[in-house]
């Protein structure tokens, strides 16, 4: 059973639209990271957010953290192909020091 | 810009080689970790250590060991690899107190044959 579900699965969008993908769970968590991950790379930490209803921006991407702190939501506004990649949500519950990551979310975006 | 690095990037070898997947951080961090990660999916952690001479396995069971002899250093042993053993290993740490905000490697793509 996957703790943090991210959807869609596969994203294919065409360069200038918006998008939003989702990391959702039914266990609270005390904080939520972002990462982004291209090909033969490592994920490289985009954000972490740990108040319930936080939004934090970060030029054309937007996280939000849900108010119970079960879900976490990632906005990207008039996509480029530079932001083509792996993205995985990553949580920390308050009884564990260890990070449980997401399915991912691989979205590609066309010139 | 973060300081780990994994080597070799890629490795294809035969079915009962023994292999070591080096890593290093040049960021004095206390914690460090090794993902498995299939192609395009979720990482599933394997190792982690808290400082030197603390392992610990993870969540998802390896027969791979580690070993913490030095801070900066955490080196992953495959004593006979397997076909099953295929997939990238990824390497990351922490600095203690960070909210487990991890710095990755490159990885190491291992295929056996």
């Amino acid at each position: 059973t996957q703790l943090l579900e991210q959807s869609p699965q596969f994203l294919s969008i065409q360069e200038g639209e918006n998008l939003t993908v989702y990391c959702n769970s039914s266990s609270v968590f005390s904080s939520l990271q972002w990462y982004r991950q291209e090909p033969g790379e490592g994920p490289v930490l985009l954000v972490t957010v740990v108040t319930g209803g936080e939004v934090k921006k970060l030029k054309r991407l937007t996280f939000q953290f849900g108010d119970a702190r079960k879900d976490s939501s990632l906005h990207i506004t008039a996509a480029q192909p530079g932001d083509t990649g792996l993205y995985l949500c990553a949580g920390l519950r308050d009884s564990s020091y260890k990070l449980i990551f997401g399915s991912g979310t691989r979205l590609l975006v066309r010139p | 810009e973060a300081d780990i690095y994994q080597t070799p990037r890629y490795l294809v070898i035969g079915t009962g080689k023994k292999i070591t997947l080096e890593c290093s951080q040049t960021m004095g961090h206390d914690k460090m970790y090794w993902y498995q990660q299939d192609p395009g999916m979720e990482l599933h952690l394997i190792h982690y250590s808290y400082g030197v001479n603390s392992t610990e396995k993870g969540d998802l069971s390896s027969e791979s060991t580690v070993s913490r002899i030095r801070t900066e250093h955490f080196p992953l042993t495959l004593e006979s690899a397997r076909p099953s053993h295929t997939s990238q290993y990824l390497c990351a740490s922490s600095h203690r107190g960070s909210s487990e905000k991890l710095f990755f490697g490159s990885g190491t793509q291992l295929s056996v044959l």
